[in-house]
C-alpha cells in the first residue's frame, strides 16, 4: 500500500519565521495532497490541498508544492504566528482512501 | 447543515464489552472512513466505505466491525473491547475529489 513519510516530527521556530515541512509518497498514481492542521483536542482540519496538475499553490502564509517526479510535496507557513502552533499532518490518496503521514509538531516561539 | 457528528464524545468501557460509535453526516457525501489516533500518534484508517453497501478494510480492522445501510451513517462497532483500543476514534467523509471532514471525535479507554 502507500507510504508517506513526513520531515520533521518536531520543529520549533521564532515568530516570524518560516516553517517548512516535507512529505514523500511512494504511490506514483497518488493525485491529490492535502495538508491538515490539528491543535490539541480538536479534530484534524483541512488548512491547504493541491492535485497532481499543479506545481504550487498559496493562500496567504500557506503555500504547498509538489514533486510529482520525485514524489514529494511541502508545506510552507510564512512569518509564523503562536497560533500555528499545532501537528500538521500531510496525506495522499491511494484509490479511495487517504494515508497520513506521521505528522509534525509546530512550535511557534513568541 | 451540521457536518460529521458522531456520538459519543467520551467512553469507558470495561474489557470484553461491546459498543458502537456513531457517525453520521448530512453532506450527502460517498465516501466515510474511520480512523483511529493514538496518543502523540498519527491516523490510521480502520474501515472506510464508499458507498451505502460498500465497505472495506483500512489498515488496521480487526476487532472492528462496519456498516453502511445509509448514505447517511457509518457506525463502528467495538465486537470485545480490549486496552489496546483505547484511543481517539475519528470519523470522516467526503465526496468526489478525495477532500476528507473529520467529525469532532470520540475519546475511548477501556480499563
Amino acid at each position: 500500500g502507500e507510504n508517506v513519510e513526513q520531515h520533521p516530527s518536531t520543529l520549533s521556530v521564532q515568530e516570524g519565521d518560516s516553517a517548512v515541512i516535507k512529505c514523500t509518497y511512494s504511490d506514483s498514481a497518488s493525485n491529490y495532497f492535502p495538508w491538515y492542521k490539528q491543535e490539541l483536542g480538536k479534530r484534524p482540519q483541512l488548512i491547504i490541498d493541491i492535485r497532481s496538475n499543479v506545481g504550487e499553490k498559496k493562500d496567504q502564509r500557506i503555500a504547498v508544492t509538489l514533486n510529482k517526479t520525485a514524489k514529494h510535496f511541502s508545506l510552507h507557513i510564512t512569518e509564523t504566528q503562536p497560533e500555528d502552533s499545532a501537528v500538521y499532518f500531510c496525506a495522499t490518496n491511494a484509490g479511495n482512501m487517504l494515508t497520513f503521514g506521521g505528522g509534525t509538531r509546530l512550535m511557534v516561539k513568541p | 447543515n451540521a457536518g460529521v457528528t458522531q456520538t459519543p464524545k467520551f467512553q469507558v468501557l470495561k474489557t470484553g464489552q461491546s459498543m458502537t460509535l456513531q457517525c453520521a453526516q448530512d453532506m450527502n457525501h460517498e465516501y466515510m472512513s474511520w480512523y483511529r489516533q493514538d496518543p502523540g500518534m498519527g491516523l490510521r484508517l480502520i474501515h472506510y466505505s464508499v458507498g451505502a453497501g460498500i465497505t472495506d478494510q483500512g489498515e488496521v480492522p480487526n476487532g472492528y466491525n462496519v456498516s453502511r445501510s445509509t448514505t447517511e451513517d457509518f457506525p463502528l462497532r467495538l465486537l470485545s473491547a480490549a486496552p489496546s483500543q483505547t484511543s481517539v476514534y475519528f470519523c470522516a467523509s467526503g465526496g468526489r475529489g478525495n477532500t476528507i471532514y473529520f467529525g469532532e471525535g470520540s475519546w475511548l479507554t477501556v480499563v
